[in-house]
């Protein structure tokens, strides 16, 4: 009984390649987020979601593009893949955005190597 | 910027010893601090605090937030080699968005 799953757990790809990973929860939240955590283990947010709406857009190159068709969906298309972008991606949902249950749930994480 | 520091970034000790894990953060509009366990998957959520000075415990866990001092701890009693993970501190300000520390690595052996 998953409460946020993505796919692929794992991803090996070539630099250049255009690769997607998804994420869906169950739990009924309002919030998704994209983070990426490297190879020192710092996770770091990319995006979020509220609703279907971009809340949160970190500094993140314009090669990554977030779309969530729905509430529950929150998925990352990455253009041109390069060396720096091997990295574990976790996907997480939170009930609110503004509210006082900040609780995150984290996905099992999508590892993305690119060659 | 908002900011997490966390120390040690690493930690080596034996099974049975106290542990305690520090986490100091910089956020404007602070709203919360909540500390994550991460093995080797996704983060597991343990405490969430909000308030100064009230204690959240859960079993051998527990955690405290001083927002005078800007800091929280997360202690551990009676470690066990199960505990071996990295714990994860993030603070949450008025930019809405969850700032991780760089993490500690909880090693403990038998």
């Amino acid at each position: 009984d998953t409460a946020v799953s993505q796919t692929p757990k794992y991803l090996v790809t070539q630099m250049g390649n255009d690769k997607s990973i998804k994420c869906e929860q169950n739990l009924g939240h309002d919030t998704m987020y994209w983070y990426k955590q490297d190879s020192k283990k710092f996770l770091k947010i990319m995006f979020s979601y509220n609703n279907k709406e971009l809340i949160i857009n970190e500094t993140v190159p314009n090669r990554f593009s977030p779309k969530s068709p729905d509430k529950a969906h929150l998925n990352l298309h990455i253009n041109s893949l390069e060396l720096g972008d091997s990295a574990v991606y976790f996907c997480a949902s939170s009930q609110e955005w503004a509210g006082f249950t900040d609780t995150q749930y984290f996905g099992p994480g999508t590892r993305l190597t690119v060659l | 910027e908002d900011k997490v520091v966390q120390s040690p970034l690493s930690l080596v000790v034996h099974e049975g010893d106290t542990v305690t894990l520090n986490c100091s953060y910089e956020v404007t509009n602070f709203r919360s601090l909540l500390w994550y366990k991460q093995e080797k998957k996704a983060p597991t959520f343990l405490f969430m605090l909000t308030s100064s000075g009230i204690e959240k415990k859960s079993g051998r866990l527990s955690s405290i937030l001083d927002k005078k001092e800007l800091f929280s701890i997360l202690n551990i009693t009676a470690t066990q080699t199960g505990d071996s993970a990295v714990y994860l501190c993030a603070s949450r300000g008025g930019a809405q968005k969850l700032v991780f520390g760089q993490g500690t690595r909880l090693t403990i052996n038998p």
